[in-house]
């Protein structure tokens, strides 16, 4: 099946530093989702992108949808303690339905005081 | 606002028994499914619906069942528990032609 390749496993930061993660695929891609996770909870959706090149943002969050279509990346800025969880990409290729969305396996963000 | 609701949070099992994960949404979503999350895996669909009465099978369905009587509930069967399936469930939902689903909070199962 399809697979969606998330970069990197885990990262561990220092508070206010600039953080950076992305979502490759071999395969097309019409929609990419950013969500995230707090330990004991579910994902929440962070980001939406429908459309090749979109750049979409939510605070200190900057998402981008690859210009291929293969890809997409995830930008935070001035990180915060807050900022700590599991962040996944979801890519939903031509022609599926929601029933094809695909999760990466996750970046673990920890932020050092 | 309730959003998704899944019970129980935490479960544990024998090998072998039967039970079954409830999960419920109050936003009049059509789409609903179930994901198991486990280290390392990130998150794998295990059967979905598109409305009541329609279910569909996701990438991990075996050993798992589910049905879709109403718009506002999912349950999902385990009929023989295995401690492979031992995980994190998540429900989730979304309106119809939206793809940003909603998650609730997760039952957290152990086999034994």
């Amino acid at each position: 099946g399809q697979q969606l390749n998330q970069s990197p496993q885990s990262m561990f930061i220092q508070e206010g530093e600039d953080v950076s993660m992305n979502c490759t695929s071999s395969s097309i891609f019409n929609t990419w989702l950013w969500y995230k996770q707090d330990p004991g909870e579910g994902p929440v959706l962070l980001i939406a992108l429908y459309k090749a090149g979109e750049l979409t943002s939510n605070g200190r969050l900057t998402a981008q949808f690859g210009i291929t279509r293969k890809d997409s990346f995830l930008n935070i800025s001035a990180s915060i303690p807050s900022d700590v969880g599991i962040y996944f990409c979801a890519g939903l290729n031509y022609g599926g339905s929601q029933g094809n969305l695909i999760f990466g396996k996750g970046t673990k963000l920890s932020v050092k005081p | 606002n309730a959003g998704v609701t899944q019970t129980p949070k935490f479960q544990v099992l024998k090998t072998g028994q039967s039970m079954t994960l409830q999960c419920a949404q109050d936003m009049n979503h059509e789409y609903m499914s179930w994901y198991r999350q486990d280290p390392g895996m990130g998150l794998r669909l295990i059967h979905y619906s598109v409305g009541a009465g329609i279910t569909d099978q996701g990438e991990v369905p075996n050993g798992y069942n589910v049905s879709r009587s109403t718009t506002e509930d999912f349950p999902l069967r385990l009929l023989s528990a295995a401690p492979s399936q031992t995980s994190v469930y998540f429900c989730a939902s979304s309106g119809t032609g939206r793809l940003d689903q909603y998650f609730g909070a997760g039952t957290r199962l152990s086999v034994l």
